[in-house]
């Protein structure tokens, strides 16, 4: 099954900073989707990134607070903007594997001070 | 608007005990996964069920999903401690894909 890196692992920002998130898969995805996990939360999905096309976002989500980038098949990046500590959360990439699974990356857990 | 419940939202057991959480959800969807999550850790997928009916098991760990009823369920045989951490289902209703996570059930397990 494809396998997702995630970088950073962690970091800490200060406030009115931005952070932008990598995740690269080893194999070619039509589908990545971003998740937030706030502290003691479930995951709520951000958007879902499609290579060509526009991010579509959720409710609650602008493209303005976590621009989203997807310039191929293997790679995307989320950028968490203008932070503040209501944004300390796990953000996790997810691709659609086969066989209607889905895999996740290692996360990426964000302090903002 | 998909709405995935699972109950409870804690679950301290003792070991060797069974017991069994559920999951809902609010519109039609024959895929659920069950994933689990320990602490500062990413998801470990455990369960895809894509058919109503469909049961899988893995170790102490059985799921089962019923389509009809918007029901999944994760039944624990006699716990043990290796087993404590927080379970999620998610419903994927399909147009678009994308996963939507239950609360979550954190799942302590003591001797």
């Amino acid at each position: 099954s494809a396998v997702i890196s995630q970088k950073p692992s962690r970091d800490i920002c200060q406030r009115g900073t931005s952070l932008t998130i990598q995740c690269q898969v080893d194999s070619q995805v039509t589908m990545m989707f971003w998740y937030r996990q706030q502290p003691g939360q479930s995951l709520t999905l951000i958007a879902t990134a499609n290579q060509g096309s526009e991010a579509t976002y959720e409710s609650g989500f602008v493209i303005d607070k976590f621009p989203i980038s997807r310039p191929n098949l293997t790679f995307s990046t989320l950028t968490v903007s203008n932070m503040s500590p209501e944004d300390s959360s796990i953000y996790l990439c997810t691709i659609q594997a086969a066989n209607y699974g889905y895999t996740f990356g290692s996360g990426t857990r964000l302090t903002v001070v | 608007e998909l709405k995935v419940e699972q109950n409870p939202l804690f679950l301290s057991m003792q070991e060797g005990k069974n017991y069994t959480i559920y999951c809902n959800y609010s519109t039609t969807s024959d895929r659920l996964y069950w994933y689990r999550q320990d602490p500062g850790k990413s998801l470990e997928s455990l369960f895809v069920l894509l058919s109503n009916g469909a049961v899988k098991q893995e170790g102490r760990l059985m799921a089962s999903l019923d389509t009809k009823a918007r029901l999944s369920t994760l039944h624990i045989t006699a716990a043990v401690h290796d087993l404590s951490a927080t379970y999620f289902c998610a419903v994927d209703s399909g147009s678009p894909d994308k996963l939507i996570f239950g609360t979550g059930t954190r799942l302590q397990v003591f001797p």
